[in-house]
This record gives C-alpha cells, sequence and structure tokens, in this order.
C-alpha cells in the first residue's frame, strides 16, 4: 500500500504569508495525487487535482506541483479563509490512500 | 447543481450492521463512480471503496481492511447509493462521506453531507 506523509503536521502563519505544504509518497505515483481543504464540521473540498490542476472555482492563489514520490500545495497569499486542514490523496493504486493532513492555524 | 445528500446521524450496538444512503442529483448519477471515506473523530480521511453506479456494471472496488464487512450497492432508478458496513466495534465510530468520483479516477469532486455512526453499548 502507498503511504502518503505530509509535512508540517500543523502550521502557524499570518494573513498573507506565501506557505507551502509538502505531501511524500512511499513510492511513486506519477502525477495523481488531489489536494482538498476541509474546515471544521465540513466536507472536504477539491482544491488540485493530477498534482496540478486547479479545480474549477478554486481561487488561483493556490497551486500544486510535484510529481513522483513529492508533491507541494503553495498557497501564494494566505487569506482569512484558508485557515483549515489539508489533505494530499493518491489515485495510483489501491487503496486509495490520504496523508495525515496539515493544519493551517492562524499566527 | 451538484448535490449528494445523505441520511441522518445513526447509533448502533457493536455487532449490529449500519446502511448509509447518499441521494445525488444535478448530474448523471450512472456517469461517475461513487466513492465513499470515513473519517473518525479528530482523525484523517480513510478511502473505503468505490462503486461503479453504470445499470451494466454496479462493479465495486474495496478496501482491504473492509473486504467482507463492507457493502456497496446502488438503485439507479431513484439515484441513490448505499454503503453498508457490518459486524460494527467501536472504531466504526465515524463520518461517513459519499463522494462523487472527478471522472477518470483522478480526485473526488463533490462530497455529500457526512452521515454520523456512533457505536456504543
Amino acid at each position: 500500500d502507498i503511504q502518503l506523509t505530509q509535512s508540517p503536521s500543523f502550521l502557524s502563519a499570518s494573513v498573507g504569508d506565501r506557505v507551502t505544504l509538502t505531501c511524500r509518497a512511499s513510492q511513486g505515483i506519477s502525477s495523481y495525487l488531489a489536494w482538498y481543504q476541509q474546515k471544521p464540521g465540513k466536507a472536504p473540498k477539491l482544491l488540485i487535482y493530477a498534482a496540478s490542476t486547479l479545480q474549477s472555482g478554486v481561487p488561483s492563489r493556490f497551486s500544486g506541483s510535484g510529481s513522483g514520490t513529492e508533491f507541494t500545495l503553495t498557497i501564494s497569499s494566505l487569506q482569512p479563509e484558508d485557515f483549515a486542514t489539508y489533505y494530499c490523496q493518491q489515485f495510483n493504486s489501491y487503496p486509495l490512500s490520504f496523508g495525515g493532513g496539515t493544519k493551517v492555524e492562524i499566527k | 447543481q451538484v448535490q449528494l445528500v445523505q441520511s441522518g446521524a445513526e447509533v448502533k450496538k457493536p455487532g449490529a450492521s449500519v446502511k448509509v444512503s447518499c441521494k445525488a442529483s444535478g448530474y448523471t448519477f450512472t456517469g461517475y463512480y461513487m466513492h465513499w471515506v470515513r473519517q473518525a473523530p479528530g482523525q484523517g480521511l480513510e478511502w473505503m471503496g468505490w462503486i461503479n453506479p453504470n445499470p451494466n456494471s454496479g462493479a465495486t472496488n474495496y478496501a482491504q481492511k473492509f473486504q467482507g464487512r463492507v457493502s456497496l450497492t446502488r438503485d439507479t432508478s431513484i439515484s441513490t447509493a448505499y454503503m453498508e458496513l457490518s459486524r460494527l466495534t467501536s472504531d466504526d465510530t465515524a463520518v461517513y462521506y459519499c463522494a462523487r468520483d472527478h471522472g477518470g479516477s483522478q480526485a473526488i469532486d463533490f462530497w455529500g453531507q457526512g452521515t454520523l455512526v456512533t457505536v456504543s453499548s
């Protein structure tokens, strides 16, 4: 099974900061990676798929990159509504798996 | 607009089964795989499996962890998917989500609101 490790687990940042979240796969997954944002008590929301494709309606301050085993999600200028937990998910092989999440908190 | 509306919260005793429904609207139900994902309290997301709702298919793919305990079905006449989990334990206490495949199995693009299943004696 493919393990996804997200780092950091927690990130404290200020509005306007540029933040970068990392997701590492235990084996190569090509570009079969998606990123989600989840706020407390809500379902996850798709941000990025195929490692770097922005989902329709998602602000352009979100971007994704990477392939193989290392991936990043970047928020170019953190907004108040971006404080949430972010998860990566791989679609390369079964069972599909999620990373443990990165919680982005207000500094 | 795409909507996935799930059934309400459940409380079950250990050893029992639970069946959660997910009614889809706003798109062609039979054209997209449906995933099920769960989230234990304060924990991360865990993929359980998917079903192909196509009337000529109904194929499923389950995570090994849930093999033999989970059953994903659908009723195409009412655009509804179901997840049934048997032999419940306290470790199955979680919010269960149905979620539509984006197409091409590269992401999950729409999620239900979640159904809390509590297993307690």
